[in-house]
């Protein structure tokens, strides 16, 4: 049983290509996140919903757009890639409070 | 702005020799401090939130303590499953901080057998 999924796992492409990310739990959580890892390994916080309401929207550019169609899934969708933008994101959610759960990630490289 | 300092970046232990990860932290009012695991290729796995200076939390051969400006993740007699990054996070007390946490950079545990 997965708490938390994203697919893909994997994910290779060229600069300016659009691309999402999907992510879904089982949990009956009302609030999930996106987090980015970078390549130092620092964790930040990228967006956060709460009953399919956008409550954080930290400092990420427009062309990252996150959407939750219901309060099982929150995907994330990445206009125009840059090289910059390679890192592994990460789905979490939680009943408030702080993030207890999160998916295996999503490694993003941007060629 | 809120702060989070790991210490050490790595630390190599032999199994059964215990040892302390710090977690060094400035935030203007703590809602609470977490710790996390982290094994290589997957995502952070919860271990302990702690609220208030002099608390504590065990599971298993691990024990987090918290003052008003640090916390210690104790390792007591450690096997090589222990080996992982452990992530320590604070969670602001002010407005909306919905899991808007601030990480460490990590330390990274190795347990030689």
């Amino acid at each position: 049983d997965t708490a938390v999924s994203q697919t893909p796992k994997y994910l290779v492409t060229q600069m300016g290509n659009d691309k999402s990310i999907k992510c879904e739990q089982n949990l009956g959580h009302d609030t999930m996140y996106w987090y980015k890892q970078d390549s130092k390994k620092f964790l930040k916080i990228m967006f956060s919903y709460n009953n399919k309401e956008l409550i954080i929207n930290e400092t990420v550019p427009n062309r990252f757009s996150p959407k939750s169609p219901d309060k099982a899934h929150l995907n994330l969708h990445i206009n125009s890639l840059e090289l910059g933008d390679s890192a592994v994101y990460f789905c979490a959610s939680s009943h408030s409070g702080a993030p207890k759960y999160f998916g295996p990630g999503t490694r993003l490289t941007v060629l | 702005e809120d702060q989070v300092t790991q210490s050490p970046e790595a630390l190599r232990l032999q199994e059964g020799e215990s040892s302390s990860l710090n977690c060094s932290y400035t935030v203007s009012g703590l809602r609470g401090l977490f710790w996390y695991r982290q094994d290589p290729g997957k995502g952070p796995e919860f271990l302990f939130t702690l609220y208030s200076a002099g608390e504590e939390k065990e599971k298993e051969r691990l024990k987090a303590t918290l003052t008003k400006k640090e916390s210690f993740l104790h390792i007591t007699a450690p096997k090589p499953e222990d080996s992982a990054t452990y992530l320590c996070a604070v969670l602001n007390a002010g407005g909306t901080s919905y899991g808007k946490l601030t990480f460490g950079q990590g330390t990274i545990l190795t347990v030689h057998p």
